[in-house]
């Protein structure tokens, strides 16, 4: 079974500063993996994926995140935080081997920015 | 800007009107899904169609009706809602070959009375 686990529901960090948030995958398969983020009252915009090539993957508005299969794990990653990163971050796993809906999302992690 | 419109914005509903949130993309996509998304909570599917058809119901109550017109048009019927169904409602498309790859509209916001 497909399970995503975001280890912090909540991160706070100044401006200028690096971010980290943290994501753990369980999978059967190999996965496909996605960070997805969300600004107050707007929809999903799909920041990244991992889709079994590179391991370092580069994303939009600078964020990147590394898969590590011996750690399970995808976090997403930036040098240095915006004000307009804040948001609500999801990690996302999806079985290929299933339906286009099988998607699992994780709980989310609430980005704050202090300036 | 988002590519997939989703209208209205907002509305509000009592228990026994009829209304339908209304979802339209024009990026040639042929997957496209309902989502629903509590506050503080990640989005949970309600329903899939794939090349017009309906794939997946997410074992929604009836009184939530799907309709894929065509291949840019969703529609979501509602009928005799219960307050509990207030929430964010988010149509999303993507390529068949690039599922996990979705593009979100800005969501419908529903109240029911």
């Amino acid at each position: 079974a497909q399970s995503v686990t975001q280890l912090d529901s909540h991160v706070s960090v100044s401006e200028g500063t690096p971010v980290l948030l943290r994501c753990n995958y369980s999978s059967s398969y190999s996965p496909s993996l996605f960070w997805y983020v969300q600004h107050p009252n707007k929809g999903l915009q799909l920041l990244l994926k991992y889709t079994s090539a590179a391991t370092l993957v580069k994303g939009i508005n600078g964020f990147e995140a590394e898969f590590k299969k011996s750690e399970t794990s995808f976090h997403l990653t930036k040098p240095s935080a915006h004000m307009s990163d804040a948001a609500e971050y999801f990690c996302v796993v999806s079985n290929y081997g299933g339906s286009q809906g099988n998607l699992i999302f994780g709980k989310g992690t609430k980005l704050s920015v202090k300036p | 800007d988002t590519e997939v419109t989703q209208t209205p914005k907002h509305l509000v509903m009592g228990m026994t009107n009829k209304k339908s949130l209304k979802c339209e993309q024009h990026m040639g996509h042929r997957a496209m899904y309902w989502y629903k998304q509590k506050a503080k909570k990640p989005p949970e599917l309600m329903f899939v169609y794939s090349y017009e058809k309906l794939s997946i119901n997410e074992s929604v109550p009836s009184r939530f009706s799907p309709e894929c017109p065509n291949s840019s048009l969703l529609n979501l019927h509602l009928h005799a809602l219960q307050p509990e169904d207030s929430a964010l409602y988010l149509c999303a498309s993507s390529h068949p070959v690039r599922a996990g790859e979705l593009f979100f509209g800005e969501g419908s916001r529903l109240t029911v009375l």
